[in-house]
């Protein structure tokens, strides 16, 4: 199987403080992987991509500086939200792409649910 | 623009009660379709992906279809713990690997 893991998977902070979240696959090596966030009975909304070595890329309407992506290997993004409010409460979810060509399929982290107070 | 629309929002079936979810899709070059199953407060399950029309797919009590312009996920005979959202997403013919999600639909098998 394709395993990918989230940590934390659930956070409270106060307004004005910074979250790490960490997205790894466990057993595959991922060049790249996404994040998303997801509203209460919504689909899930790409936030960014996230490349090894280089640069995240960042939908349109995401400021980059608040989502902080770092890409260090090929096991391991992370997601920061910096100087998070109340309004960046939401579900985040991490994917890892495994394969190529024909069998490019994301595979899911079980998400981390934020709440800012 | 690029769209993936589901339907129904939401299926209530009786146990054994077989049924099919529609993903409509509209893209310029399909790479592939994937079909997702979400339970609550978890990240999706991957379950198929098609990546021609004609293809199918079958796992246990799901069976995924897929034309130029539609999918289907048809659910033989469910079980309770069917229960979940389905999701299913495009992937475009890009180097990018971004899904295209639907909205998702929301089953609920009843025993």
């Amino acid at each position: 199987g394709a395993v990918v893991s989230q940590h934390p998977s659930r956070v409270i902070c106060k307004s004005g403080t910074s979250v790490k979240i960490e997205c790894r696959s466990l057993d595959f090596q991922a060049t790249t992987m996404f994040w998303y966030r997801q509203f209460p009975k919504q689909s899930l909304m790409l936030m960014a991509t996230s490349n090894e070595g280089s640069k995240a890329t960042y939908e349109q309407g995401v400021e980059k500086d608040k989502f902080l992506i770092n890409h260090a290997s090929l096991t391991l993004s992370t997601l920061t939200v910096t100087s998070a409010h109340p309004e960046d409460s939401s579900f985040y979810i991490c994917s890892a792409l495994r394969g190529g060509s024909s069998t490019d399929t994301q595979y899911f982290g079980p998400g981390t649910r934020l709440t800012v107070l | 623009e690029d769209q993936v629309t589901q339907s129904p929002e939401a299926l209530r079936l009786q146990e054994g009660e077989s049924s099919s979810l529609n993903c409509s899709y509209t893209v310029s070059g399909l790479r592939g379709l994937f079909w997702y199953r979400q339970d609550p407060g978890k990240g999706p399950e991957f379950l198929f992906t098609l990546y021609s029309a004609g293809e199918e797919k079958e796992k246990e009590r799901l069976k995924a279809t897929l034309t130029k312009k539609e999918s289907f996920l048809h659910i033989t005979a469910p079980k309770p713990e069917d229960s979940a959202t389905y999701l299913c997403a495009v992937q475009e013919m890009d180097s990018s690997y971004k899904l295209i999600f639907g909205s998702g639909t929301r089953l609920l098998v009843r025993p």
